[in-house]
């Protein structure tokens, strides 16, 4: 049982350029979620995903887009990468809908920089 | 966007020394979590609580939901180096729905 997994962990980007991350949960959790993490700003929330097919506008979705083809996976795009998109990517993954379903579980993140 | 705010932005203390952290907002939460994040991983959920006043422990980690549901506390017994990293705090509240609002963080470090 690996819980949340991320792929990339690392990745440098030059400006303009594009790219997708990956998420992927075995846990069989209905919501998926996609945060930043900027020294000093705490856990932002990009996009987030309630179902399969489904995505949501977090609080900083200019500039990402999302998909939710399959429940087990969540991707993240940025298509014309910004130096301003340096930070560190986290996907989480709950099984949502009241109580327990508020516990939030985290992959190990992505660390983007771009030039 | 809201973030709670967390007391103290950081802390350097010696090890075996209690630590006491906590979380405060204008708004009333339904569910108060608490993460741990190591450097270079996600942060990892410690303690979860669901109803005001609950206080649940999970080893020397000892956390208690606010009775007013605008705070909650974390406490640390006898501290060890493995505690070193950074502890968000997280809520739930009604008006969010499924979204949490996380703490700036408190950054732990231990001296041996």
């Amino acid at each position: 049982n690996a819980g949340v997994t991320q792929t990339p962990k690392f990745r440098v980007l030059k400006t303009g350029q594009s790219m997708t991350l990956l998420c992927a949960q075995d846990m069989n959790h209905e919501y998926m979620y996609w945060y930043r993490q900027d020294p000093g700003m705490g856990l932002r929330l990009i996009h987030y995903s309630v179902g399969e097919g489904t995505t949501a506008k977090g609080e900083v979705p200019d500039g990402y887009n999302v998909s939710r083809l399959k429940k087990q996976n969540f991707l993240l795009g940025l298509e014309s990468a910004a130096p301003s998109q340096t930070s560190v990517y986290f996907c989480a993954s709950s099984y949502g809908q009241g109580g327990r379903g508020y516990e939030q579980y985290f992959g190990p993140g992505t660390r983007l920089t771009v030039t | 966007g809201q973030q709670l705010n967390q007391s103290p932005q950081s802390m350097f203390i010696q090890e075996g020394e209690d630590v006491s952290m906590n979380c405060t907002s204008s708004s009333i939460f339904n569910t108060w979590l608490w993460y741990k994040q190591d450097p270079g991983e996600g942060p990892v959920l410690l303690i979860a609580l669901y109803k005001a006043g609950e206080l649940t422990s999970n080893g020397r980690l000892t956390a208690q939901f606010g009775i007013t549901r605008k705070d909650s506390f974390l406490n640390i017994s006898a501290s060890i180096p493995s505690d070193v990293g950074i502890y968000f705090c997280a809520g739930q509240k009604k008006s969010s729905g499924d979204k949490l609002t996380f703490g700036t963080g408190t950054r732990l470090a231990v001296r041996p």
